[in-house]
């Protein structure tokens, strides 16, 4: 069963940079896309980008210039980093595997259990 | 961006109900939508994905239909541990969108 487990600070301050790495057990990290997707507190989801793991990337527009996302797959690990982060940054940050089965497009079948980053002085 | 609408936001139902959910994309996304489950504290679950196909271990009761840009999840015998929050997600074109999601209370 693939497992994954955010790691990373629980606080930022804002304008800082915000930082998380996500682990995969119990399963390859290769021939698969991995993503971030993020949920502020009572609202809802917000997709944030995906790697493939040979590291081709998609971000979205709306965090396009304060995101990098990054691979290191001798490690099995994935990781996140927001830029200049504000108290809007504030949520829960999900990492997870996609998967995509023709004739459909790609839907997220694994998540993390999640981690809230609250960014506060 | 592709614009995700589900209706209604909330809805109260008993064990036992059929329930329908609704998703409409402000543009044409064929059959590349899926709807995942969350419950408080935890992270969404995959239920559906391609508009229609069951994820393996998700109870037949859960069922999706429709193509274009108008969906629909539907529990055909709502049981105690399906109240939840349900959102829809295209993954037709980048930034993938989800839904508002709906949230699922106890008559």
């Amino acid at each position: 069963q693939v497992q994954l487990q955010e790691s990373g600070p629980g606080l930022v301050k804002p304008s800082e940079t915000l930082s998380l790495t996500c682990t995969v057990s119990g399963g390859s990290i290769n021939s698969y896309y991995w993503s971030w997707i993020r949920q502020p507190p009572g609202k809802g989801l917000e997709w944030i980008g995906y790697i493939y793991y040979r590291g081709r990337t998609d971000y979205n527009p709306s965090l396009k210039s304060r995101v990098t996302i990054s691979v290191d797959t001798s490690k099995s690990q994935f990781s996140l980093k927001l830029t200049s982060v504000s108290a809007a940054d504030t949520a829960v940050y999900y990492c997870a595997r996609l998967r995509s089965i023709a004739p459909g497009g790609p839907f997220i079948e694994y998540w993390g259990q999640g981690t809230l980053v609250t960014v506060s002085s | 961006d592709i614009q995700m609408t589900q209706s209604p936001s909330s809805l109260s139902a008993s064990v036992g109900d059929r329930v329908t959910i609704t998703c409409r994309a402000s543009q044409y996304i064929n059959n590349y939508l899926n709807w995942y489950q969350q419950k408080p504290g935890k992270a969404p679950k995959l239920l559906i994905y391609a508009a229609s196909s069951l994820q393996s271990g998700v109870p037949s009761r859960f069922s999706g239909s429709g193509s274009g840009t108008d969906f629909t999840l539907t529990i055909s015998s709502l049981q105690p541990e399906d109240f939840a929050t349900y959102y829809c997600q295209q993954s037709y074109s980048t930034p993938w969108t989800f839904g508002q999601g709906t949230k699922v209370e106890i008559k």
